[in-house]
Formats: C-alpha cells, structure tokens, sequence
C-alpha cells in the first residue's frame, strides 16, 4: 500500500536555512503537499506541487521534486524562530482521493 | 482562507456517553475526511466521503460512524466512548479537482 516516510526532527539555527525530507512509494502520486502543524492547531496548507513539477518556490519556501526517486524535500530560507512546528508531508492520487500522511518532522528552531 | 469548522474544539465526557463531533465546510468541497492523530504526532485515515450518501472506512480501524447528508456536514459519532478513544479528531476537506486540501481546528477529545 501507498506508505511515507520522514525523520522525525530536525533542530537548526535562526537564519540558517531547513531543509525537511520526505519519501512516498506511490508511483501514481498525483499531488504532494506540505503542511505545518502549531501546538494544539489543525494543519495548516502550505504549499504542495503536481506531480509533473520538479520545483515550486513560494516566497522563503521551496519544494523539490525527484519523482524517480520519489523523494519530496521542503526548503524554509532564514528560518526563524516562528517557523517552529511539525511539518507534514502527504501524498495523494486521482485514483482514491485519499490523503496519506508521513509522520511529521518537528522542526526547533533555535535563536 | 480555508472555511472548515470543527465543533468543539475541546471536549471531556465520561465512559460510556455517546458523542458527536461536527464537521461543516462552506466551499462547496465533495471529498471530505475525518482523522485521528496520536499524541505522537502521527495521522490516520478513519474516515472519507467523495459526496452526499458516499462513506468509506479509512486505514485505521475505528469505533466510530458517519454520515454525509448534505454537502457541507460530515459529522462522526461514537455511540459509547471509551477511554482509548482519547485523542485529536481532525476533519479536511478537498477541491473537485484534487488540489487543495483544507483542515479544521481539531477536536481534542478526552474521554474518563
């Protein structure tokens, strides 16, 4: 069955960028998406990318496709001290509609 | 902006009660999806619907019913609660088009 994978954190400086990784093993992945999570909230859209893309970049934030290795990275330029969170990575395709989730990268960061 | 409500947000009841948990969407959306996710983070499918009188199961096993009689409600039921139902209920709903997907707040239950 459709599965993703994602370390589970990351720690990084204030200003430093982040990169946060992400592998699925659905070959027909339509859409992949990424999104943050803050203490006691609902998820938050950031952003996500059709599977024909291999870069999307929406202001500090870029995402990186490699379809054939089915890895999916997010990139926050100058990481700051707001940005701390659990980031979800989820896949889906036009087959079931469903959503899978990976299981969340917190990311500290750290004045 | 995403027009996806969740009511309550928190909720404690005591074993045994039955309780419902409300879902509305005003964007029209025909996909919709209950979730529960762990105290460690991780997110689990229990529930989807693709439109009105459409309801699936999701990947994880769960108590819990729902229903979808109009477009913008999909409401999830536990007929009588137990305390390993503890958990946060996240609900979402989807474009026609498979693009977007949009969460409400959450429903943190706790049940004694």
């Amino acid at each position: 069955g459709e599965d993703v994978e994602q370390s589970l954190f990351l720690s990084v400086r204030e200003g430093d960028s982040s990169v946060i990784n992400c592998t699925y093993t659905d070959s027909s992945s339509t859409y992949l998406y990424w999104y943050k999570q803050e203490p006691g909230a609902g998820l938050q859209l950031l952003t996500y990318i059709f599977s024909n893309m291999d870069m999307k970049q929406d202001q500090r934030l870029t995402v990186l496709l490699n379809k054939k290795d089915k890895h999916l990275s997010l990139r926050i330029a100058d990481t700051q001290t707001g940005d701390s969170a659990i980031y979800f990575c989820a896949e889906s395709n036009n087959q079931g509609g469903k959503l899978i989730f990976g299981q969340g990268t917190e990311l500290s960061v750290k004045p | 902006e995403a027009d996806i409500y969740q009511t309550p947000r928190y909720l404690v009841i005591g074993t045994g009660k039955k309780i419902t948990l409300e879902c509305s969407q005003t964007m029209g959306h025909d996909k919709m999806y209950w979730y529960q996710q762990d105290p460690g983070m991780e997110l689990h499918l229990i529930h989807y619907s693709y439109g009105v009188n459409s309801t699936e199961k999701g990947d994880l096993s769960s108590e819990s019913t729902v229903s979808r009689i109009r477009t913008e409600h999909f409401p999830l039921t536990l007929e009588s609660a137990r305390p390993s139902h503890t958990s946060q209920y996240l609900c979402a709903s989807r474009t026609r088009l498979n693009t977007e997907a949009f969460f409400g707040q959450g429903t943190r239950l706790t049940v004694v």
